[in-house]
């Protein structure tokens, strides 16, 4: 079955640069995508086709991509950015999606 | 504006049946694909599938075929997931999402249905 792997938490300081690795063996073939969800709150996408940014997004959330592993940033990290994060994505093949384990944020 | 809106809150008991909806809004329904999400709680998503309004072509979680349906009304913009005999481990929120148009990601969601299952 297709898995994608997060780290389950990653601490950075306000000002500082979070980056959130996510693999999967299938993410070399299709876009990855990532959400951001808060406690007690719907996810919103905050990255599509690996690194697209959708409108009303910061400039502060970028996305890349290297081979199995995509890699969300968040720069200038900020307070309100403590949330969940999870990246998406889908074997075309089956069309089954998948989400990834999720990482927590903490704002140190 | 794009919008996604769930029906309420539901406590139910073990065997018994429930269909929640998810009514889209600000936008042409039938031309955008509606998925399910569940999430457990304290736990992460799960996608669990996703049907065409056009056509009401489904296709589901491997893991969840046969346990829940999936269908849509495009005369109401309405799509929806039902059980047929609930178990206490369905407790979870569980979330529609627009899919995005030619894409692999969901752009729109809506606010959650909260499905309690106790005896």
């Amino acid at each position: 079955s297709y898995e994608l792997t997060q780290p389950p938490s990653v601490s950075v300081s306000p000002g500082q640069t979070a980056r959130i690795t996510c693999s999967g063996d299938a993410l070399p073939k299709q876009y990855a995508y990532w959400y951001q969800q808060k406690p007690g709150q719907a996810p919103v996408l905050v990255i599509y086709k690996d690194s697209e940014r959708p409108s009303g997004i910061p400039e502060r959330f970028s996305g890349s991509s290297s081979g199995t592993t995509v890699t969300l940033t968040i720069s200038g990290v900020q307070a309100e950015d403590e949330a969940d994060y999870y990246c998406q994505s889908a074997d075309s093949s089956t069309t089954v999606y998948v989400f990834g384990t999720g990482t927590k944020v903490t704002v140190l | 504006e794009v919008q996604l809106v769930q029906s309420r809150a539901e406590v139910k008991k073990p065997g018994e049946s429930l269909k929640i909806s998810c009514k889209g809004s600000g936008y042409n329904f039938t031309n955008y694909l509606i998925g399910w999400v569940r999430q457990m709680p304290g736990k992460g998503l799960e996608w669990m599938g996703i049907i065409y309004p056009g056509d009401s072509d489904t296709t589901y979680s491997p893991s969840l075929q046969g346990l829940v349906t999936i269908s849509v009304d495009k005369s109401v913009n309405t799509a929806y997931l039902q059980w047929n005999s609930l178990k206490a481990s369905d407790t979870a929120m569980y979330y529609c999402a627009r899919l995005l148009a030619q894409q692999l990601g969901f752009d729109y969601w809506g606010q959650g249905t909260l499905v309690s299952v106790s005896s």
